[in-house]
């Protein structure tokens, strides 16, 4: 298994600031997931980071609203950008599972909640 | 389009009753599929997985899921229900090449 630590855990936020999650896993990962989780909805995938290279973004998620660093295999930082209430989301940190590469197969963090007014 | 419908949005089950949640997915090819539940202020657990052979597989707590190919289904079922188990469950499915895909999920609440 893997553990997965985010920070914060929770904040609420003011319009149109940015703030930045951390996300640090306890082992060496390729990929880490940014997963959004918005009030009473489903995850949906943001980006994939992968360690020296440039994120990989969904469909409707772009990079000047959710940049992403990926300085090494165990740390990532997602920002959300010039808030608005409509960001107010959890927001997942998540990896694959040790040994299972490319099955789907993910660990979670706990979530950053974030309430934007 | 690739999707992964969960029917029920909420269930009541009384405590020490059985349990079935309902998960329907629409790939081209059978993907791969997950059960994950999330309680209150948590992350995601994962429950159980299906990849591929036995189609009634075993998860944590107490849960299974059985694959039905011809429904194009992957329910999830324990047989005796426990407070604890109050929380959103989530069905998934992944395929390789795209990313794994979430149901809206279903809110499990029990009553004593």
């Amino acid at each position: 298994s893997a553990v997965i630590s985010q920070k914060p855990s929770r904040d609420i936020c003011q319009r149109g600031t940015s703030l930045t999650i951390q996300c640090q896993v306890d082992s060496q990962v390729t990929m880490m997931f940014w997963y959004r989780q918005q009030p009473g909805q489903s995850l949906t995938l943001i980006a994939t980071a992968n360690q020296g290279s440039e994120a990989t973004y969904e469909s409707g998620f772009v990079i000047d609203k959710f940049p992403i660093s990926r300085p090494n295999l165990t740390f990532s930082t997602l920002t959300v950008s010039n808030m608005s209430p409509e960001d107010s989301s959890i927001y997942l940190c998540s990896v694959e599972a040790p040994g299972q590469t490319n099955t789907g197969e993910l660990f979670f963090g706990e979530g950053s909640r974030l309430t934007v007014l | 389009a690739q999707s992964v419908t969960q029917p029920d949005i909420h269930i009541t089950v009384s405590e020490g009753a059985s349990l079935e949640l309902r998960c329907n997915y629409s790939y081209g090819a059978t993907p791969y599929l997950f059960w994950y539940v999330q309680s209150p202020g948590q992350g995601l657990q994962l429950l159980l997985k299906y990849f591929s052979g036995d189609t009634l597989v075993q998860g944590i707590k107490g849960f299974e899921a059985e694959f039905k190919r011809s429904q194009s289904s992957f329910n999830l079922r324990k047989p005796s229900v426990h407070w604890s188990d109050a929380a959103e469950y989530f069905c998934a499915a992944y395929q390789a090449g795209t990313a794994l895909i979430f149901g809206k999920g279903t809110t499990l609440s029990v009553s004593s």
